[in-house]
């Protein structure tokens, strides 16, 4: 099975920051890596698709890039509602894996 | 809209069994894979199953293989998961999800528990 190695697990972050979730793949993914962003008690919202594609309706301050088996979420400017659990996961091959998450937590 | 709402959750002795519906509203259901993903509390997301459009070929991770099932009703635009042979570690909200580019669309989760 393909392993998404996420990091960091937490941070602790100020409004106004640039952040950057990564993960990396365990083995080729090619541009197969998806972004979820998850509230508390709510389902997880896809932001990124295709390792750099927007989602629709999510804020441009949301990036996704890939650098070879590394894969990130840049978020620029964070935002009060930005706050939340982030996921990575691959959909190259089954079965598709997801990362472990990252718990974004204000200062 | 696209909507995914799932029915069908509660509380379940382990061994025992329990099926999971998700009606689809707002797309042309029999165009779109479909899947399944549990989230343990407190823990991260698990893919647990899909089924392409047409309901031909079914995919399940190792570690529901054999004790769930995936199945769709495109006459009724409804999803299922059939699960079997329950143990503790199936405890979770499970989603469904719509299979577009991975994962585009959630439904808002059921919680199943298996405790005796």
């Amino acid at each position: 099975d393909i392993q998404m190695t996420q990091s960091p697990s937490s941070m602790s972050v100020s409004l106004g920051d640039t952040v950057t979730i990564t993960c990396r793949a365990s083995q080729d993914v090619g541009i197969y890596v998806n972004w979820f962003q998850q509230k508390p008690g709510k389902s997880p919202r896809r932001m990124i698709y295709r390792a750099t594609n927007l989602a629709d309706g999510v804020p441009s301050r949301f990036s996704g890039s890939r650098s070879g088996s590394d894969y990130s979420l840049t978020i620029s400017s964070l935002e009060s509602e930005d706050v939340a659990d982030y996921h990575c996961l691959q959909y190259d091959e089954y079965p598709y894996t997801f990362g472990a998450g990252t718990k974004l937590e204000l200062k | 809209e696209v909507q995914l709402v799932e029915t069908g959750g509660g509380l379940v002795q382990p061994g025992r069994s329990l099926k999971l519906s998700c009606v689809a509203s707002g797309f042309t259901f029999n165009n779109y894979w479909m899947s399944w993903t549990r989230q343990a509390p407190g823990k991260g997301l698990e893919w647990v199953a899909s089924i392409t459009n047409s309901g031909g070929s079914t995919y399940y991770p190792d570690s529901v293989k054999g004790r769930f099932t995936i199945s769709r009703d495109n006459a009724q635009n409804t999803l299922y998961l059939q699960m079997n042979s329950l143990r503790s570690e199936d405890t979770a909200t499970y989603y469904c999800t719509r299979d577009t580019y991975g994962f585009d669309y959630w439904g808002q989760g059921v919680m199943v528990t298996v405790s005796s």
